[in-house]
């Protein structure tokens, strides 16, 4: 496996569920990132993760829980989703954190929230 | 407010011809923009990056330009190929911090 990788691709979630993403690079970053893309909406920046420490956390509801065991993991815990939390879920990693550093995208989860 | 907009969603050019996508941003502190492609069930890859110490980057048939006083950023591709086809996103950070997203232009080159 090589650069960033997703799973699962696609979810479809009861807002009653609870359920996880995962995301794993290969490409030695010390940083990772979750984002949100809704339809004709911009990329926006979720959680940043340096080095296995949260470094940001863009006020983000509390039903999204993030986890970082080591620099090559990152998770996305989810529990009572609202339907509007329905989106495009990407993962990206960078050399280091912050807007200084080409970030590399995994494909994505596309989760639905019924 | 978006702090970096993409005002054309869609943009569709000849094979051969130059493609040119644009990018407007408000916040005068951002000093390195970047350029993504995405193709449809795949993530964003990085494209061309530029800093505000330049005014133009050059990687191939990929040309990006900024217009500091403006506040505008365009990539130039040239000739365009059918495989250039996807959508193309924009994003702006100022001094390290996090990168900010347009919303995205669908370029299609058609043969």
């Amino acid at each position: 496996e090589t650069g960033v990788t997703q799973t699962p691709r696609h979810l479809v979630m009861g807002m009653t569920n609870k359920k996880s993403l995962k995301c794993e690079q290969h490409l030695g970053h010390n940083a990772m990132y979750w984002y949100k893309q809704s339809a004709k909406k911009p990329l926006e920046l979720m959680f940043v993760y340096s080095l296995e420490e949260r470094v940001e956390n863009n006020s983000v509801p509390s039903r999204f829980s993030p986890e970082c065991p080591n620099s090559s993991h990152l998770f996305l815990h989810l529990h009572t989703l609202q339907p509007e939390d329905s989106a495009l879920y990407l993962c990206a990693s960078s050399q280091g954190a912050g807007g200084s550093y080409e970030q590399y995208f995994g494909p994505g989860t596309r989760l639905t929230v019924t | 407010d978006q702090q970096v907009k993409q005002n054309s969603p869609s943009l569709s050019v000849q094979e051969g011809r130059i493609s040119i996508l644009n990018c407007d941003y408000t916040n005068s502190m951002f000093d390195y923009f970047l350029w993504y492609k995405k193709y449809p069930a795949e993530g964003p890859t990085f494209l061309i990056s530029i800093s505000s110490i330049k005014d133009k980057n050059e990687d191939g048939r990929f040309t990006v330009f900024l217009n500091k006083s403006a506040k505008h950023l365009s990539l130039h591709i040239v000739p365009s190929q059918p495989g250039d086809s996807a959508v193309y996103f924009c994003a702006a950070s100022a001094a390290g911090n996090q990168f900010y997203f347009g919303t995205g232009t669908s370029l299609t080159v058609i043969p």
